[in-house]
């Protein structure tokens, strides 16, 4: 699986967007990017993932560029809840019984 | 709905006891089962997995040991803690192993 480098730390206003960038330019076509955060003393929490295509659901936003080598999660009306640490994660379809390998990721500070 | 239950929620145990974390599965079965451990201020460190009863994958070698005697229960052992087995030890469960959903992890002090 491609390797992910994402900024150690972030801050974000409270009520505003928040942007989490993740470089992954290693990553081949049937790789797949997966987003998870983890609240302190929590277990880590799916967020979302895709392939080549942005996808949204109820928790935030991914959008992959077009060469695939970066992509970004977006929160988009951050709240002090969201404060977590964010796991960018590449792995890919064929990767079989392989589990996910969770790197550092980048612990976001939503501030009031 | 599908539930996965880890217990106990914190322990503290002495250096050169052993141990006993156990995770079980609700609403499913033959899930994949996963340990995970973080230490203090690290990230988070893939120990075990299986992909049935009685399989278990090592991904680090360790003082820890896992086993699967029921479809839907996996077990972290010790025989002998060190102080560096300190942690917070969560157990995730998946179909797919994309979509993990951990329990609510167990926070291990030996002393």
């Amino acid at each position: 699986d491609a390797k992910t480098t994402q900024p150690p730390s972030m801050d974000c206003a409270e009520g505003r967007a928040a942007n989490l960038p993740c470089n992954h330019s290693t990553i081949s076509g049937n790789e797949y990017v997966y987003w998870y955060r983890q609240i302190h003393s929590q277990g880590p929490q799916y967020i979302i993932h895709g392939l080549k295509n942005n996808e949204t659901n109820e928790m935030a936003s991914l959008i992959i560029t077009e060469d695939r080598k970066s992509s970004t999660l977006i929160l988009p009306h951050a709240t002090l809840r969201d404060t977590a640490v964010y796991y960018c994660i590449v792995r890919g379809s064929n990767s079989g019984n392989t589990p996910l390998v969770f790197g550092k990721g980048t612990r976001l500070s939503v501030i009031a | 709905s599908q539930t996965i239950h880890q217990w106990p929620a914190t322990l503290v145990q002495p250096v050169g006891s052993p141990l006993s974390l156990e995770c079980t599965v609700e609403g499913t079965s033959n899930p994949n089962l996963y340990w995970y451990r973080q230490a203090a201020g690290r990230g988070l460190q893939l120990l075990f997995y299986s992909i049935g009863i009685g399989q278990i994958s090592s991904e680090v070698p360790q003082n820890l040991s896992a086993s699967r005697p029921q479809d839907r229960q996996f077990i972290l052992s010790s025989k002998k803690l060190l102080l560096s087995d300190s942690g917070f030890y969560l157990c995730a469960w998946s179909w797919d192993n994309e979509k993990l959903f951990f329990g609510s992890g167990t926070q291990l002090s030996v002393l």
